[in-house]
């Protein structure tokens, strides 16, 4: 009964190949946000959404891209994928007005070879 | 850039004891201070938050407070347990909905 879900939960995949990570939500919320967790590093924001037709880059987003295609789904795509990211990756939602209190999902464990 | 950063790295506490973990922020902007815990192979789960015009805030078994003076925060959990072993991260907003986190300190409870 998870309320964000994350897909796929772990992936290989070698250089240069496009890859796609995909997120949705049953919580209702308008607000997405895709993370990236490396050791040591803490949780960087890639992109955040604030509703379907809004999209904004976050702190790391130079070789990524998204789609919010509905106010459930958010997706985070690699278009090369190279080794350095390599890392876990979180969706996010929360409520507008409420954007301190976000609501993880599980994570997607990714590795570039 | 402005960051969020964490005292310690590892905190390691008998069961039953309290526990400190400490964070220090340096933008003077943010309007909300927020503590998340991440346990092993779970994404983060947040915990309690402190708005910046207040110092101290409380839930069940745990305290924020806020140091504005020093830009301190620091998450207490009283009585600490097994469960609540976990990788802790504080994070600010600068307003919007946009967090900036810090790097996490890992919570060891002993038996």
């Amino acid at each position: 009964d998870a309320d964000v879900t994350q897909t796929p939960r772990n992936r290989i995949t070698k250089t240069g190949k496009r890859i796609m990570l995909e997120c949705s939500q049953t919580k209702g919320h308008d607000r997405m946000y895709w993370y990236r967790q490396d050791p040591g590093l803490g949780l960087r924001l890639i992109y955040y959404s604030f509703d379907v037709k809004d999209i904004n880059k976050g702190e790391i987003s130079d070789g990524y891209s998204v789609s919010r295609q509905a106010q459930a789904k958010f997706s985070l795509s690699l278009e090369s994928a190279i080794p350095n990211q390599t890392a876990l990756y979180f969706c996010a939602t929360s409520v507008r007005g409420i954007g301190h209190e976000q609501f993880f999902g599980p994570g997607t464990r990714l590795t570039v070879l | 850039g402005e960051s969020v950063g964490l005292h310690l790295p590892t905190l390691s506490v008998q069961e039953g004891d309290n526990s400190i973990i400490n964070c220090a922020y340096s933008n003077s902007a943010s309007d909300y201070f927020i503590w998340y815990k991440q346990e092993s192979g779970k994404g983060p789960q947040f915990i309690i938050d402190i708005r910046s015009n207040m110092d101290k805030r409380q839930g069940q078994r745990v305290t924020v407070l806020l140091n504005k003076t020093v830009k301190h925060l620091s998450l207490q959990i009283a009585a600490t347990q097994p469960g609540d072993s976990a990788v802790y991260f504080c994070a600010e907003r600068e307003g919007g909905n946009k967090l900036t986190f810090g790097t996490g300190t890992q919570l060891k409870v002993e038996l």
